[in-house]
């Protein structure tokens, strides 16, 4: 079974900076996606990024850009000049390709909580 | 597109009743999650659905709990009876099932048993 690691319980950073959040993952297939969620404090759980495992290239939403590292089973999420909207709770999830019974659950990490200072 | 919808937003109720939480999800999704979330065990799933047929139910705590997708755009999650320990956000999720697609979560449930 896949399992996802968030190895950063909490991770903080000064407002405008970078902050990187790690996500590692263990997995036997070749093919799968890979997701961040963020939920603020209004719990809400909105999708980040997304990341084919056929891609060589990471993907980039605005701010927010994934170093995916395949070999490694490594999937981190890179926050560039970090706002104070970003602060949330973040959750690294796998999805594999496979389906079972036509359909394909999410493993999820931990998460990571993530404070801006101002 | 509505998004997934979920009700109530906020339950409030003394242990020994029973619960019905609801959901309906984005229109043309085909899987529907249902997951508890809490400051100890974080995130779970609890079971899921293809075409309104349960798939793996295995997340489910107990036989009190239960769960039914009558049709394509309705889903409930039951408990009966509740009880303190049940006290948790609940959260719905809808996705296709073409190549990958993400999971699109409603805005949860916050459940507290008295």
């Amino acid at each position: 079974a896949q399992t996802v690691t968030q190895s950063q319980p909490e991770m903080s950073v000064q407002e405008a900076e970078t902050v990187t959040l790690s996500c590692t993952y263990d997995t036997s297939e070749s093919d799968y996606y890979l997701f961040w969620y963020k939920q603020p404090p209004s719990r809400q759980m909105i999708l980040v990024i997304r990341q084919e495992a056929y891609k060589q290239q990471n993907a980039t939403e605005n701010r927010f850009s994934v170093n995916f590292q395949k070999a490694a089973k490594s999937f981190s999420l890179k926050i560039s000049d970090s706002q104070l909207g970003d602060a949330a709770m973040y959750f690294c999830a796998y999805r594999s390709t496979i389906k079972i019974q036509g359909a394909q659950k999410l493993v999820f990490g931990q998460g990571t909580r993530l404070t801006i200072n101002p | 597109d509505a998004g997934v919808i979920q009700s109530p937003r906020h339950e409030v109720t003394e242990m020994g009743q029973e619960v019905t939480l609801r959901c309906k999800p984005i229109s043309g999704h085909n899987s529907l999650f249902w997951y508890r979330q809490t400051m100890m065990r974080g995130l779970e799933l609890l079971i899921y659905f293809n075409n309104n047929v349960p798939i793996d139910d295995s997340g489910m705590p107990e036989d009190r709990f239960s769960a039914k997708m009558p049709n394509a755009s309705f889903s409930t999650l039951k408990i009966q009876p509740s009880e303190p320990r049940d006290s948790a956000v609940y959260f719905c999720a809808s996705s296709s099932t073409r190549g990958g697609q993400p999971q699109h979560f409603g805005d949860g449930t916050r459940l507290s048993i008295l």
